[in-house]
């Protein structure tokens, strides 16, 4: 069975620039989650999608992110401008329902570097 | 949004098992516990989870008290591929949310 898949696996951008990530969750699975991860730091939910609805973006900072799943399937995150504290690995997760006895699964992860 | 509590760091030698603890004191009637790991550079991996009842997978037991305010991963045989960052996480009995704290770090000694 094929994981969640991220790309790109690297970014490198200067501050104020625009950067966008992809997810393709684990087919099936209609729960697809947003994480950032600061070093040292554990991750952070952003926002998760039912099917194509959010179920929870309380944590996105929404003056800059922006996230979609048009679709239902594979999901974008956007960050317009980027700041320095924005350079994190950006995870994607994703779970076959959104009951609480359905465990999420992670890809690798971006890791994202503003300068 | 954390709600539990585990120890910064811990060190078990190979071979030997190693108890990992969380208190999860205000965990509510249907809120799972669910117990990831992130080894370095990875994204977390699904170890095991539970409501009541202790579990046991290939990988590892979990232990949850009989009141739930705590629980216990065991990894009967540790081993140097075990040393991460291990993350225990009440899930909300909605939504199915997972919020991670800063959970423990796990060295395995040779």
């Amino acid at each position: 069975e094929a994981g969640v898949a991220q790309s790109p696996r690297y970014k490198i951008i200067e501050k104020r620039q625009s950067v966008a990530f992809w997810c393709n969750p684990i087919s099936g699975h209609a729960t697809l989650y947003w994480y950032q991860q600061i070093l040292g730091q554990g991750p952070k939910l952003l926002i998760q999608f039912q099917n194509n609805g959010v179920v929870d973006d309380s944590q996105l900072p929404k003056d800059r992110f922006s996230a979609e799943r048009l679709k239902g399937v594979d999901s974008t995150l956007k960050i317009q401008p980027a700041k320095l504290e924005d350079s994190a690995v950006y995870l994607c997760a994703s779970s076959l329902m959104g009951l609480a006895n359905t465990e999420a699964f992670f890809g690798q992860g971006t890791r994202l570097t503003v300068v | 949004d954390a709600k539990t509590t585990q120890p910064p760091s811990m060190d078990c030698a190979e071979g030997r098992a190693a108890n990992l603890p969380c208190n999860h004191s205000t965990i509510s009637g249907n809120e799972y516990v669910y117990w990831y790991r992130q080894i370095h550079s990875q994204g977390p991996q699904y170890i095991i989870h539970g409501l009541k009842n202790n579990e046991t997978n290939e990988m590892a037991s979990l232990i949850i008290t009989e009141d739930r305010k705590s629980s216990t991963l065991i990894l009967p045989h540790a081993t140097l591929r075990d040393t991460a960052v291990y993350y225990c996480i009440v899930n909300p009995d909605t939504g199915n949310q997972f919020y991670f704290g800063t959970g423990t770090s796990l060295t395995v000694i040779p």
